[in-house]
This record gives structure tokens, C-alpha cells and sequence, in this order.
């Protein structure tokens, strides 16, 4: 695609439920992320993926949180049992490869409240 | 670890006026720095880099920071604001063979008043 998309945009979910984000990053870009950036906070590593492989995960707070990337293209992190600290803006972005060089594209971010 | 401290959370100035966004980073080898600009419902989108070499980059939209090994600072200026630069500004640094994921500073939020 041009750029990349995340859905849904806005998610208002009650605590307790699980809830799916979405990620489609630019269909040439092998490397994926997710950042959680908190209100009036940088953003924050979560994990990332090379295609399909998931290399590093530690920045997911609990085992709450989990990503996946099938087919090494569309990405999903889901949170289970959501808790009201989980509100916060989930910001997706590409690159071409996983080299600190490469320019990372974010997406326009799924900001969750969690009631 | 990597670290990133942005001091100032939020900086106005006069359209016209000159712009200086500072940035201070703790890396224990030669860090690779970026500038991020994010407007209100829009992705962020990379201003500028530095990797190596010399150590005034220039950007996107007029903006130019340089790297200061001896200050650990990477300070974004613009000589002349617009008022479509209001945004907020994050800083950020990159390890190497850690695959690409970047530490964020806090952002600092600009005003541009007429």
C-alpha cells in the first residue's frame, strides 16, 4: 500500500475484554513494529517482527499482550483481559529491514480506551 | 541502556522567530539519532537522521540538527517558524544490531503564535 494503515482507529472497550489492533505496513517492508505510547509520553518499544519471525518481544508489559504476523505481512497485537493502564495510542511502523538506518514509516496509530 | 531526555515539554515562539528543540541521549557507542515531527491525527513522520560523518544534518521542512559527541546532545533548529510547524517533536536513538527498534524521548509540544 501507499502508507501504513492500522485499524480500527479508535477502540473503546470495557475492562476485562480482549481486543485486536491491526496493522498493514507497506507492502514491500519486510520489518514491523509496534510501539504503546502513553499520553504525553515518546512512544514505547513493544516488539517487532522480520517477515514472520517475531525476534524480539521484551518490551510487551505482561503476558497480556501478544503480536503476531502469519504471513509476514499484516500484523495483529491483541490484548487480553484489558486493564484501564492499557489505555493508551498503539502506533504500527514499517521499514524495509530491521537496520537502525532504515527510516521507520508509522502508521496513523489506534488510540484504546479502556473503561 | 539507551536513553533519551527531551527538557522541555512544551516551547512557544512567534512565527518568524527561531526554533531550538534540545535533545540529550545516553548511549555507550556512536548512537544513531533521528528527529520525529507528529501532527495532531497523523503518523509521525521522520524529520532527519545522523549515523556518522558530518555532524550537521539537514531535514525535511527547513530543519537542521547537530550532533554534539562531547554535549551526548542532537538539538533540532529552524532558523524561521511557521505557523503550520506547531506539532509535537520526539527525539530518538537507535542501537545497533538490535533490530532497528527506537527509544523515544517524551516529546516536546510547540505553539507558534502569530
Amino acid at each position: 500500500g501507499a502508507g501504513v494503515s492500522q485499524s480500527p482507529r479508535y477502540k473503546v472497550t470495557k475492562r476485562g475484554q480482549d481486543v485486536t489492533l491491526r496493522c498493514d505496513p507497506i507492502s514491500s517492508h519486510a520489518t514491523l513494529y509496534w510501539y504503546q505510547q502513553a499520553l504525553g509520553q515518546g512512544p514505547e518499544f513493544l516488539t517487532y517482527f522480520n517477515y514472520e519471525a517475531q525476534p524480539d518481544k521484551s518490551g510487551l508489559p505482561s503476558d497480556r499482550f501478544s503480536a503476531e504476523r502469519p504471513e509476514g505481512s499484516i500484523s495483529t497485537l491483541t490484548i487480553q483481559r484489558t486493564e484501564q493502564r492499557d489505555s493508551a495510542m498503539y502506533r504500527c511502523a514499517s521499514s524495509s529491514d530491521p537496520s537502525s538506518y532504515n527510516e521507520q514509516f508509522f502508521g496513523p496509530g489506534t488510540r484504546l480506551t479502556v473503561l | 541502556a539507551q536513553s533519551v531526555t527531551q527538557p522541555d515539554i512544551h516551547i512557544t515562539v512567534s512565527e518568524g522567530a527561531s526554533l531550538e528543540l534540545r535533545c540529550n541521549y545516553s548511549y555507550g557507542a556512536t548512537p544513531y539519532l533521528f528527529w520525529y515531527v507528529q501532527s495532531p491525527g497523523q503518523g509521525l513522520q521522520l524529520l532527519l537522521k545522523y549515523f556518522s560523518g558530518d555532524t550537521l544534518v539537514q531535514g525535511i521542512k527547513g530543519f537542521e540538527a547537530e550532533f554534539k559527541r562531547s554535549q551526548s546532545s542532537f538539538n533540532l533548529r529552524k532558523p524561521s517558524v511557521h505557523w503550520s510547524d506547531a506539532a509535537e517533536y520526539f527525539c530518538a536513538v537507535g542501537a545497533n544490531n538490535q533490530g532497528g527498534k527506537l527509544i523515544f524521548g517524551q516529546g516536546t509540544e510547540l505553539s507558534v503564535k502569530p
